[in-house]
């Protein structure tokens, strides 16, 4: 159950993109298409974002999106605005019904 | 709308016991399966436990196995975690979750429970 790799820190001016990553192993990222993302602003509740890699839950912006390739699922924000800037985590089903989370990013806009 | 509310965190002292609870509505309680996830005080998030929705089936981080128990009670739409043998690492905000397709899609605000003598 070692928690998935994010990179510490992220961050874009408004209107462009910045991509997220996360990195697994072929036994949770790489084996399941069960990778979702989380958004949490500061003493916020966790809120989802992207699930089953690259769905959005209604009501969440088509900025957001989200893929994967083999152990590696990533998160692009598009068009960045201030209000996304935030913490983000990954998320992935490991088998045995267990789940592993990312580390987290912050997210900066500049 | 999904709406989760825990309670039961609190301060306990290192080899303490605490029993948290969430109460769920806005969705069907009884078919949905569930999860506890921690946060440590300026930390990451961690998946803590899963329960499947008749409660029969359940699973847990390697760091409480053993220590704590996930249960439901699908009458009264309540999910429970029983705390046993508490550590200092332990200190947390105790968030439930409702799953969907494998995600976490409903979210409680959180529950903190503080570990210390």
């Amino acid at each position: 159950q070692s928690a998935l790799t994010q990179p510490p820190s992220a961050s874009g001016s408004p209107g462009q993109s910045v991509t997220i990553s996360c990195t697994g192993t072929s036994s949770d990222v790489g084996g399941y298409n069960s990778v979702s993302w989380y958004q949490q602003h500061p003493g916020k509740a966790p809120k989802l974002m992207i699930y089953e890699v690259s769905k959005r839950p209604s009501g969440v912006p088509d900025r957001f999106s989200g893929s994967k390739s083999g152990n590696t699922a990533s998160l692009t924000v598009s068009g960045l605005q201030a209000e996304d800037e935030a913490d983000y985590y990954c998320n992935s089903y490991a088998a045995s019904n267990s789940w592993v989370f990312g580390g987290g990013t912050k997210l900066t806009v500049l | 709308e999904v709406q989760l509310v825990e309670s039961g965190g609190g301060l306990v002292q290192p080899g303490g016991s605490l029993r948290l609870s969430c109460v769920a509505s806005g969705f069907t309680f009884s078919t949905s399966w569930m999860h506890w996830v921690r946060q440590a005080p300026g930390k990451g998030l961690v998946w803590v436990s899963h329960i499947k929705s008749d409660g029969r089936d359940t699973s847990y981080a390697d760091s409480v196995k053993g220590r704590f128990t996930i249960s439901r009670d699908n009458a009264k739409n309540t999910l429970y975690l029983q705390m046993n043998s508490l550590r200092a690492e332990d200190t947390a905000v105790y968030y439930c979750s409702s799953d969907g397709a494998y995600a976490l899609h409903g979210w409680g605000q959180g529950t903190l429970v503080t570990v210390s003598s």
